[in-house]
């Protein structure tokens, strides 16, 4: 079992619509990222967020964001979603001596 | 040119040979290195840690790493089904755990009994 829990597990979305999903973290693990893995491709970093703040970006635009809550769990929503955003998402939780710890992510298709 | 470059495969091998996994990167300031191993549908597991160059083992994986060359390798001995997977190198400039990693594409190895 991985700790970090994800939701919902699959997704369908209109382009143009917004999304939201969930991340919940592994326990004392202050640190949350977000990854989004394109079929065939490795996970490109999206976001990061320590301490309810975002403190690392990626090549990403402002339609991606996210939050992180006081008990660790996170969100990632995208704004006007576009074909191109259909991948595996995933969170990880970490902390700074073990390693990042992976969900089994959440796959959006976008149609 | 990507700042990490992975053979994606798919790498077929018989069960019980030795398996070769590489990346090559070209940032000279990534000093930690990761590979994971990713079943379908699941996330990635980290599989091994190593900071800077060297060699590291742990059963029957050993992680390489030659910074001179900004080459790093897998090997997996005694290969067995279970080891199917798709593996994906990551590199980070900081901490395992507290920095954004960047990923290779990943190779699909397939180990047939």
């Amino acid at each position: 079992e991985t700790g970090v829990t994800q939701s919902p597990t699959h997704l369908i979305k209109t382009r143009g619509q917004q999304v939201t999903l969930r991340c919940s973290s592994q326990s004392g693990h202050n640190t949350v990222s977000w990854y989004q893995q394109a079929l065939g491709q490795g996970p490109q970093f999206i976001f990061q967020y320590y301490r309810e703040e975002e403190n690392g970006r990626g090549n990403f635009p402002p339609r991606f964001s996210g939050l992180q809550f006081p008990n660790y769990s996170s969100e990632l929503n995208v704004n006007a979603l576009e074909l191109d955003d259909s991948a595996l998402y995933l969170c990880a939780s970490s902390h700074p001596m073990r390693g990042y710890t992976f969900g089994s992510g959440t796959r959006l298709t976008v149609v | 040119q990507k700042e990490v470059e992975q053979d994606p495969g798919p790498l077929s091998v018989p069960e019980g040979a030795i398996v070769s996994l590489n990346c090559t990167y070209s940032n000279s300031a990534f000093q930690y290195f990761m590979w994971y191993r990713q079943y379908s549908r699941k996330g990635p597991e980290l599989l091994m840690y190593t900071y800077s160059s060297g060699n590291k083992e742990d059963g029957r994986f050993t992680a390489q790493v030659d910074k001179s060359s900004k080459y790093i390798s897998l090997f997996i001995r005694d290969s067995q089904p279970s080891d199917s997977a798709t593996y994906l190198c990551a590199m980070s400039d900081g901490g395992a755990g507290s920095y954004q990693l960047t990923f290779g594409k990943g190779t699909k190895l397939s180990v047939i009994p």
